[in-house]
């Protein structure tokens, strides 16, 4: 069963710092592309980073390039996300995805549960 | 910049009808990379139709993907009262405002 758990949301102010993590288990994590996508309070969804499977290639959302990046560590079978520079429209639950290729698709089938970053003074 | 526009915002309709979500995109997209998802309040979303109108993995067959250009339908041939959700539809980097469905 492919299960995907992240963590590391929480408050920060605005300028400041946070690093997601996500664990994933049941599948070959090395084989596929990761996606990141964020969803504001009572807002739509909205695509964020992804990352090859060999970590070697990363695609950013105009919104976040230059502030976040996205990392894995196929040893530990885990995703992140160092977000820095944090605005208030950053605020959302923001969601580790599989991709549902070994190439960037940007179509998820399977998602965690989320974790909420907010962005406040 | 490719826009995706979901209409209707909201449908209302009862159990055991049928459901037709549209999609539109401001420019030619190849289906390869155009998707379906369902959300519940409180969930993740749902992976449900990709490339236009393959089912994911234990969808069931009652919902249908079709379309191709610039215009894109997910129809539910008749609702089942677990089906009321938010339906987004998604291009690449692009995901749609979302039609809500709900009880009438």
């Amino acid at each position: 069963e492919v299960q995907l758990l992240e963590s590391g949301g929480g408050l920060e102010q605005p300028g400041g710092s946070l690093r997601l993590s996500c664990t994933a288990s049941g599948f070959t994590f090395s084989s596929y592309v990761m996606n990141w996508v964020r969803q504001a309070p009572g807002k739509g969804l909205e695509w964020v980073s992804a990352i090859s499977g060999s970590g070697d290639t990363s695609y950013y959302a105009a919104s976040v390039r230059g502030r976040f990046t996205v990392s894995r560590d196929n040893s530990k079978n885990s995703l992140y996300l160092q977000m820095n520079s944090l605005k208030p429209e950053d605020t959302a639950v923001y969601y580790c995805a599989k991709d549902r290729e070994t190439w960037l698709t940007r179509n998820n089938d399977y998602w965690g549960q989320g974790t909420l970053v907010t962005v406040s003074a | 910049e490719i826009v995706l526009t979901q209409s209707p915002g909201t449908l209302s309709l009862s159990p055991g009808e049928r459901a037709t979500l549209s999609c539109r995109a401001s420019q030619s997209v190849g289906s390869t990379y155009l998707a379906w998802y369902q959300q519940k309040p409180g969930q993740a979303p749902r992976l449900l139709i990709y490339g236009a109108s393959t089912r994911a993995t234990g969808i069931p067959d009652r919902f249908s993907g079709s379309g191709s250009g610039t215009d894109f339908i997910l129809t539910i041939s008749r609702l089942e009262p677990e089906d009321f959700a938010v339906y987004y539809c998604q291009q690449q980097a692009t995901f749609g405002p979302g039609t809500k469905v709900d009880f009438k």
